[in-house]
């Protein structure tokens, strides 16, 4: 166990729609980072949020967004949903600013028909 | 930016033979190699990891290997046991930056008892 919460573990939807993945780092760590890993695909970073701000993004669509609130639980909002955007997305958090192990919460596991 | 490249996608070995996996990068300001295993259903966990100050390092049954002139590192598993069968990740990035760090594809490993 990583110590890092993702909910929810799998979620269907249809195009066009909306939904929020939620996570909760371990206990400790300011860093939230969120990946968005495809079929036979590596991870691709997506976005960093250190202790409430956002630090760095990656290849995140506009149509993606994030936030890390004060008790420092992180949200990604994934909206105008195509089937493209089918994935496993994964949480991981961290002690530093961006440096130290990466801990990995168990994904939120996302289908869009 | 870097770009990581990972051989073979798939490997099946017989337990207690040994298994190599091999990853290019491109960036040669890279310096920070982490390993990550993804068990099935679970987040992916770092198992171990290389800077560019050394060529090799061991632990236990894993090692893995660095050609900063070549650009490639590889992990080695010793022994290999049925629960070593996972996906395992490479990754580069630029002085251990999170948010830097690029991701191989994965290499799906697979143990026969």
């Amino acid at each position: 166990d990583s110590g890092v919460t993702q909910t929810p573990k799998h979620l269907i939807t249809a195009t066009g729609q909306r939904v929020t993945l939620r996570c909760s780092p371990r206990s400790g760590d300011l860093s939230v980072y969120w990946y968005q890993q495809s079929l036979d695909q590596g991870l691709q970073f997506l976005i960093q949020y250190y202790n409430g701000e956002e630090r760095a993004k990656g290849n995140i669509l506009e149509r993606f967004s994030a936030q890390q609130f004060p008790d420092l639980h992180s949200e990604l909002n994934l909206s105008s949903l195509e089937l493209g955007d089918s994935a496993l997305y994964f949480c991981a958090s961290g002690r530093g600013q961006n440096t130290g192990e990466l801990f990995f919460g168990e994904g939120s596991r996302l289908t869009v028909l | 930016g870097e770009n990581v490249e990972q051989h073979p996608s798939t490997l099946s070995v017989q337990e207690g033979d040994s298994a190599v996996i091999k990853c290019t990068y491109s960036d040669s300001a890279s310096n920070y190699f982490p390993w990550y295993k993804q068990e099935l259903g679970k987040g992916p966990q770092l198992i171990i990891d290389i800077r560019s100050n050394v060529g090799e390092k061991k632990d236990q049954r894993i090692a893995v290997t660095l050609n900063k002139t070549a650009k490639h590192f590889s992990l080695h598993i010793t022994e290999t046991q049925p629960e070593d069968s996972a996906v395992y990740f490479c990754a580069a990035s630029i002085r251990g930056n999170n948010n830097d760090m690029r991701f191989g594809a994965g290499t799906r490993l697979t143990v026969k008892p």
